[in-house]
């Protein structure tokens, strides 16, 4: 199976522009989080979809937000960005619901640098 | 809110040399994942642990689980340079299970020498 993927890569956007990264989980896998990592913070999980419904949040503002589609694949968005929000952006699918408790697994990661 | 507490925090050690990080909570895990992560890549799966007292083995990595499910352990043998990364245990505390919302600990950077 293929694995996570994310794009793009890398982005560079300035203060406060808005940003869309996308993701696709594994196939079969209804699961999909998100998270951001920095070296100061470490990973940090930023919420949750299973079935096109927001099940989990993580504790960050209102600027970030998430969408999961029919198929699964899942879109983040950050609006207003900040020069804080320069992070690698990870997404994780999992095997939810199949009675199968391992993972999740994670894609490469979206590198996000704001100038 | 719960804290994941990962030791050591760096570990600099010749090839063949054994090793071993830790990992531990306050809480009970309902699941607990190890990962390896290169620089500017995501992590990678090495196992998943959900029963207390479990013992997985992977080639020369052998994770262990608390018997309280609070705590856990992953042992390397024989280290080789290709070991080399960083390693985050992650838990999760979902009583369903469902294995989906991690919390990570701080990671061990690990650096393997010849």
């Amino acid at each position: 199976k293929a694995g996570v993927t994310q794009t793009p890569r890398y982005l560079i956007k300035t203060r406060g522009q808005q940003v869309t990264l996308s993701c696709s989980p594994i196939s079969g896998h209804r699961s999909v989080s998100w998270y951001q990592q920095t070296p100061g913070q470490g990973l940090q999980f930023l919420f949750e979809y299973f079935s096109e419904t927001q099940r989990n949040k993580g504790n960050f503002p209102g600027r970030f937000s998430g969408r999961q589609f029919s198929n699964s694949r899942s879109e983040m968005n950050v609006s207003t960005l900040e020069l804080g929000d320069s992070a690698l952006y990870l997404c994780a699918s999992s095997p939810v619901g199949t009675g199968w408790v391992v993972g999740p697994f994670f894609g490469p990661g979206t590198r996000l640098t704001v100038l | 809110t719960q804290l994941l507490e990962q030791s050591p925090q760096f570990l600099s050690i010749q090839e063949g040399e054994n090793l071993t990080v830790y990992c531990n909570s306050s809480s009970v895990f309902s699941s607990l994942q190890w990962y390896r992560q290169e620089p500017g890549e995501g992590p990678v799966l090495l196992v998943t642990v959900v029963t207390g007292g479990e013992v997985k083995k992977l080639k020369r990595l052998t994770f262990q689980f608390g018997d309280a499910r609070k705590d856990s352990s992953l042992h390397i043998t024989a280290a080789q340079t290709g070991d080399t990364g960083l390693y985050l245990c992650a838990g999760t505390y979902d009583i369903t299970g469902t294995a989906s919302k991690l919390t990570f600990g701080t990671g061990t950077r690990l650096q393997v020498t010849l």
